[in-house]
């Protein structure tokens, strides 16, 4: 059972370069959801998708773009990278709506870099 | 804007002692409650919630909520040095399920 699949755990990028974050969950969830961590703060919320097809903005999701064509699926993309956006990013799927409890499932991270 | 508030600490216990960390937040439509821990370099990781006003209890670990003060806290008993972390605060509001974190309170247990 993998659970929530991020790749690439590590990344460097150049200024104005682009690239996709991967993530991809097995276990069925609807929500999904992109958070950035900056050192010494909590997560931030980029973007979240209820449901295959259907995704929306989070608190930071300027610099970024998403899709969900699949429920297992929900990649990143950052366009034209900047230095602010070097952070750890974190996917993550929720059993939103789904019995009592709701509980976050987190992919193990990706440390971008850009200089 | 939804704002969760912690003391980012460090907050330094004994072992054994009773470890306790706070959190407020701003929206009174708030209605679930998170705690996550997160080891260095790792992910979070949940390891309490609460829904409902009081106390609620799980191993070594019990979270307390107060909707009126708008405060929610976990308290770590007999807290071992394999608890260092950081522990993030999350509130979502009803029916919402996207949850709000806060800046995490770190946690060092010294033997």
């Amino acid at each position: 059972n993998a659970g929530v699949t991020q790749t690439p755990k590590f990344r460097i990028l150049k200024i104005g370069q682009s690239m996709t974050l991967q993530c991809t969950q097995d276990m069925n969830h609807n929500y999904m959801y992109w958070y950035r961590q900056d050192p010494g703060m909590g997560l931030k919320l980029i973007y979240y998708s209820v449901g295959a097809g259907i995704t929306d903005k989070g608190e930071v999701p300027n610099g970024y773009n998403v899709s969900r064509s699949t429920t297992e699926d929900f990649p990143l993309r950052l366009e034209l990278a900047a230095p602010s956006q070097t952070s750890v990013y974190f996917c993550a799927s929720s059993t939103a709506g789904v019995g009592a409890n709701e509980k976050l499932f987190f992919g193990s991270g990706t440390q971008l870099s850009v200089l | 804007q939804k704002e969760v508030e912690q003391n980012s600490g460090p907050l330094s216990v004994p072992e054994g002692a009773i470890a306790s960390l706070n959190c407020t937040y701003s929206d009174r439509g708030s209605q679930s409650f998170f705690w996550y821990r997160q080891y260095s370099g790792k992910s979070p990781e949940l390891i309490m919630s609460i829904y409902s006003n009081g106390d609620k209890e799980d191993g070594r670990f019990t979270a307390q909520l107060n909707k009126a003060s708008q405060y929610v806290s976990l308290l770590i008993r007999d807290s071992q040095p394999s608890d260092s972390a950081t522990y993030l605060c999350a509130v979502s509001s009803g029916g919402s399920y996207i949850p709000t974190f806060g800046r995490g309170t770190s946690l060092i247990v010294h033997p």
